[in-house]
């Protein structure tokens, strides 16, 4: 059974960071590419960035291109999204999902969140 | 990268058939079969539907069916259920490398 677990949300100062982490399980991690999607209170899917099964290929969003990086560990099967110079725009619950394949842009498995609000 | 295009609403009543359109440009849908529908359940997170324009992942009913002609994605439900009732988000693959999503569509039945 995949199973998606995001973790490290939680309340920032804009201009501050914040690291949110995504353990999974049940399946060949290194197989698969792994996303970040966020959608802000009310609204609607944004995706931010994608890194292939290997980690060879990474893209990100123009909205979070330069303050965003995406990192992949494939001996603990876990993804991580380094969050820099937030704004109250990043605000979102921010999910992990994983590809239907190596990289091939179809968000197949998502996990159920993790809350970022950014505000002083 | 702009958003796609979906309408914001959509209604239908049981047992009809409804479609979602998803409108994009010749950088995204109009080039590219990467395109999927996910269903999205008030604070559940979305699923995927419908992948490459017109293929289900196992276990989606095939009352869900996809479907391109140029710039424009479709998103059909027949035999429409009160289950059905949610949003659906169309995405596509882009020109520059990334993913797109469109607004949202909210079903009721």
């Amino acid at each position: 059974q995949v199973q998606v677990v995001e973790s490290g949300g939680g309340v920032v100062q804009p201009g501050g960071s914040l690291r949110l982490s995504c353990v999974t399980s049940g399946f060949p991690f290194s197989d698969y590419g792994m996303h970040w999607v966020r959608q802000a209170p009310g609204k609607g899917l944004e995706w931010l960035t994608v890194i292939w099964n290997d980690g060879s290929n990474i893209n990100y969003a123009v909205s979070v291109k330069g303050r965003f990086a995406i990192s992949r560990d494939n001996s603990r099967s876990t993804v991580s999204l380094q969050m820099n110079s937030l704004t109250v725009d990043d605000t979102a619950l921010y999910y992990c999902v994983r590809d239907k394949g190596a990289g091939s842009f179809s968000p197949r498995h998502w996990g159920q969140g993790t809350l970022v609000s950014v505000s002083s | 990268q702009s958003a796609l295009t979906q309408p914001a609403s959509v209604s239908g009543s049981p047992g009809q058939a409804i479609t979602i359109s998803c409108t994009g440009s010749s950088n995204d849908i109009g080039y590219y079969n990467h395109v999927s529908w996910f269903q999205q359940y008030p604070n559940r997170a979305p699923k995927l539907l419908i992948f490459d324009v017109r293929d289900r992942p196992s276990g989606i009913s095939n009352r869900f069916s996809g479907s391109k002609s140029g710039n424009t994605a479709s998103l059909t439900i027949s035999g429409l259920q009160p289950e059905d009732e949610a949003h659906y988000y169309c995405s596509s693959f882009t020109h520059i490398g990334t993913l797109v999503f469109g607004g949202g569509t909210k079903l009721t039945v």
